[in-house]
């Protein structure tokens, strides 16, 4: 089965501190993981993706297949980081996306 | 082009009643989907469209569900006798199968605003 876990609803920080949200997965087979995000009041757009290896706004995340987590990390989070953040798993062929629960990061002045 | 639209933004209706939804994908774009998101959740895959075949349907889809996209642009989604069960907001993507690629065959999915449905 399929399934994409975010432990944490919440996460408050401080602008400037370090920030890690938590994704791990469950897949037969070898996964493609993406965050999506979504500030208050826009649609949900893609952040990042694993096989692309970039940073994006300053975040990066590994893919680990061994503890299969994919978390999402910055090392000094500003105040527009504040959004909901999804974690999300594609099948083999593509067709859909498996979303977490998300978790809401708020970064506080 | 703005992007992915879907209409109405909001809908409330009775139990029992039917509601139909729109998704306009972005031009060319021959994928469009549906999710499903309801409070405290992430979206759910309801289905999934190739220029205007039914690809994929999850078993949320019950027998009260029906999506359409008769030539392969724009979409409907139509709930039948709507239960309060139904009420969440349903989410339209569309994205490309060529041009777009982000990585051994993956198009990245653009999102709608959603339409909120609530059931009373």
């Amino acid at each position: 089965a399929q399934r994409v876990t975010q432990p944490e609803k919440l996460l408050s920080v401080f602008k400037g501190a370090p920030v890690e949200l938590k994704c791990n997965y469950s897949y037969s087979g070898s996964p493609e993981l993406f965050w999506y995000v979504q500030y208050s009041r826009q649609r949900l757009q893609l952040l990042l993706r694993h096989i692309s290896r970039e940073s994006i706004k300053g975040f990066t995340a590994d893919l680990n297949k061994g503890e299969t987590s994919f978390h999402l990390k910055k090392p000094f989070a500003q105040e527009e980081d504040s959004a909901m953040y999804y974690c999300a798993l594609s099948n083999t062929g593509f067709q859909k996306l498996v979303f977490g629960t998300g978790t809401r990061l708020l970064v506080s002045p | 082009d703005t992007g992915v639209s879907q209409d109405p933004r909001h809908k409330i209706t009775k139990r029992g009643q039917n509601v139909t939804f729109r998704c306009d994908p972005i031009s060319e774009h021959n994928r469009l989907y549906w999710y499903r998101q309801t409070l405290g959740q992430g979206p759910e895959f309801l289905t999934y469209f190739q220029n205007e075949a039914q690809l994929e349907k999850s078993r949320l889809l019950s027998d009260r569900f029906s999506a359409e996209r008769p030539k392969g642009s724009f979409s409907t989604l139509e709930i039948q006798r709507t239960e309060q069960g139904d009420s969440a907001m349903y989410l339209c993507a569309s994205s490309p199968t060529a041009g777009g690629l982000l990585g051994q065959g993956f198009y990245e999915q653009y999102f709608g605003p959603g339409t909120r449905l609530t059931v009373t």
